[in-house]
C-alpha cells in the first residue's frame, strides 16, 4: 500500500531561525494534505495541494509539491514559539489519506 | 455543535472488555472516517463511511473492531475483548463530502488498556 515517510522526525530550532520539513510518498499521489497538531491536541488542516510543481503560502509558511507528485516540503520562517507541534503531510490518491509519521518541532527561546 | 464531539475523552478498561466510542461529526457533513493514534506516530486509516455505509472497511486491524454509522450522522466504533495493544487515541473526522479532502478532526478518544 501507499507509504507516506517523513523527514526530519524531530526538528529543534531556535526562535527567527528557518526550517525546512520533507515528506517523501512510495507512489504518485493525486494530491497531499498538511495538518498541524499540537501537544495535547488534535490534527488541524493547514492546506492542500494538488498541480505537479506548486508552492503555497500562508504568512511564514510555504508548502511545495514535487514535480513528480511523490514529495513535498514544508518551510517555515522566522520560526515562534506558536509554530511548536507536530506536523503531518499526508498523501491521497482518493478519499483515504496515509499520513506520515510527523515532524515533531520544539522551538528555542 | 461546531466541530467533531468524540465521547468519551478517556477511556479506561481492562483487558477483554468491550469499548464503545462515539463520534458526533460535523452538521452536514457526509463523509466520517475513524483512525488511530499511536504515540509518537501519525493517524492510522481504520474505516471510512459515505452515509450510512461502510465504503472502506480495509483499516480495521481485525474482526474484534466494528464501527457503525445507521442514520448517516453520529458513528460507534466497537471493540471488542480489548487487548492492551489497543491502548491509542481514536479520532473521528468528517469532511463536507468524499471529494472535499479537507478533514476535520475531534479531540479524539484516548483508550487505555489495562
Amino acid at each position: 500500500g501507499q507509504q507516506v515517510m517523513q523527514i526530519p522526525q524531530y526538528q529543534h530550532v531556535q526562535e527567527g531561525e528557518d526550517f525546512t520539513t520533507y515528506c517523501n510518498s512510495s507512489t504518485t499521489l493525486s494530491n497531499i494534505q498538511w495538518y498541524k497538531q499540537r501537544p495535547g491536541g488534535h490534527p488541524v488542516f493547514l492546506i492542500q495541494l494538488v498541480k505537479s510543481g506548486e508552492v503555497k503560502k500562508q504568512k511564514r509558511l510555504t508548502f511545495q509539491f514535487g514535480e513528480a507528485k511523490k514529495n513535498s516540503s514544508l518551510h517555515i520562517t522566522a520560526t515562534q514559539t506558536t509554530d511548536v507541534g507536530t506536523y503531518f503531510c499526508a498523501g491521497s490518491n482518493d478519499y483515504k489519506l496515509s499520513f506520515g509519521a510527523g515532524t515533531t518541532v520544539t522551538v528555542r527561546a | 455543535g461546531a466541530g467533531v464531539s468524540q465521547t468519551p475523552s478517556n477511556k479506561v478498561t481492562e483487558k477483554g472488555k468491550y469499548v464503545e466510542l462515539r463520534c458526533d461529526p460535523i452538521s452536514g457533513h457526509t463523509a466520517l472516517y475513524w483512525y488511530r493514534q499511536s504515540l509518537g506516530q501519525g493517524p492510522e486509516f481504520l474505516i471510512y463511511f459515505q452515509g450510512t455505509g461502510a465504503a472502506d472497511d480495509s483499516g480495521l486491524p481485525n474482526d474484534r473492531f466494528f464501527a457503525v454509522r445507521p442514520e448517516g450522522s453520529v458513528s460507534t466504533l466497537k471493540i471488542q475483548r480489548t487487548e492492551r495493544g489497543d491502548s491509542a487515541v481514536y479520532l473521528c473526522a468528517s469532511s463536507r463530502s468524499a471529494r472535499s479532502k479537507e478533514l476535520f478532526f475531534g479531540e479524539g478518544s484516548r483508550l487505555t488498556v489495562l
